[in-house]
């Protein structure tokens, strides 16, 4: 079936260490995006990608960074440089035209130690 | 910028009653278009409807309906005959094409949610 995989479903950081939050994705869609979640609030765009080797910042991308070498992959990196990087993050992905739904995976909550 | 607003924090709703949340947007846009997504307590989001400002219809899906009100920028989701299974978050979302730059951007633009509790 196809879909968008995200990895691991629970991570935890330690103070001054950088992790990366794995999306997959096997829709053959040309944009990718990252949003976080924190309680209570919706969510929030940290980047995006509209095609390979190319992505833009988003509202909240301090602290994070992402790269996007493959079509099917869109890792986010949150950086010693997040000093609050407790959300819970999720990965969506679109066709990348016109008003098409964004399809989502099922999260990764992170949270520091 | 492009702004979408729930008012309502949270709901109850009687099993087998219809319920309305409300959505409303803020654009200068003149073509846009609009989503509703349920996320339950699992963590994922759940695509539920559609409505393009073009569109003459309300959108419809299933149990869903989308009242798209153009002049008063708002787009509610009317939930009919609601089910134990429809207690979730509910995001209402804009679609936004350009930014203010002029730039593309293509990016889904979230409101803060509703949270509805179905009633046995």
């Amino acid at each position: 079936d196809g879909g968008i995989t995200q990895s691991p479903k629970y991570l935890f950081r330690k103070e001054g260490q950088n992790v990366t939050l794995s999306c997959e994705q096997n829709l053959n869609h040309d944009a990718m995006y990252w949003y976080r979640q924190d309680p209570g609030q919706g969510l929030r765009l940290i980047y995006y990608s509209q095609i390979v080797n190319d992505f833009q910042k988003g509202d909240i991308a301090e602290g994070y960074s992402v790269s996007r070498e493959k079509k099917e992959s869109f890792p986010l990196t949150v950086t010693s440089a997040q000093k609050n990087p407790t959300a819970f993050y999720l990965c969506a992905s679109s066709t990348g035209t016109g008003y098409e739904k964004l399809f989502f995976g099922s999260g990764t909550q992170l949270s520091v130690l | 910028a492009q702004k979408i607003t729930q008012t309502q924090p949270g709901m109850f709703v009687q099993e087998k009653e219809a319920v309305t949340l409300d959505c409303t947007y803020d654009t200068s846009d003149q073509s846009y278009g609009l989503f509703w997504y349920k996320q339950p307590s699992s963590g994922e989001m759940i695509f539920l409807i559609y409505q393009g400002s073009y569109d003459e219809q309300n959108a419809t899906e299933g149990r869903y309906s989308l009242n798209f009100q153009k002049a008063r920028k708002s787009a509610n989701l009317v939930i009919s005959a609601s089910q134990l299974g429809d207690s979730a978050m509910y995001f209402c979302a804009m679609r936004e094409i350009f930014n203010p730059d002029g730039g593309a951007t293509n990016k889904l633009i979230f409101g803060t949610g509703t949270l509805l509790a179905v009633q046995p």
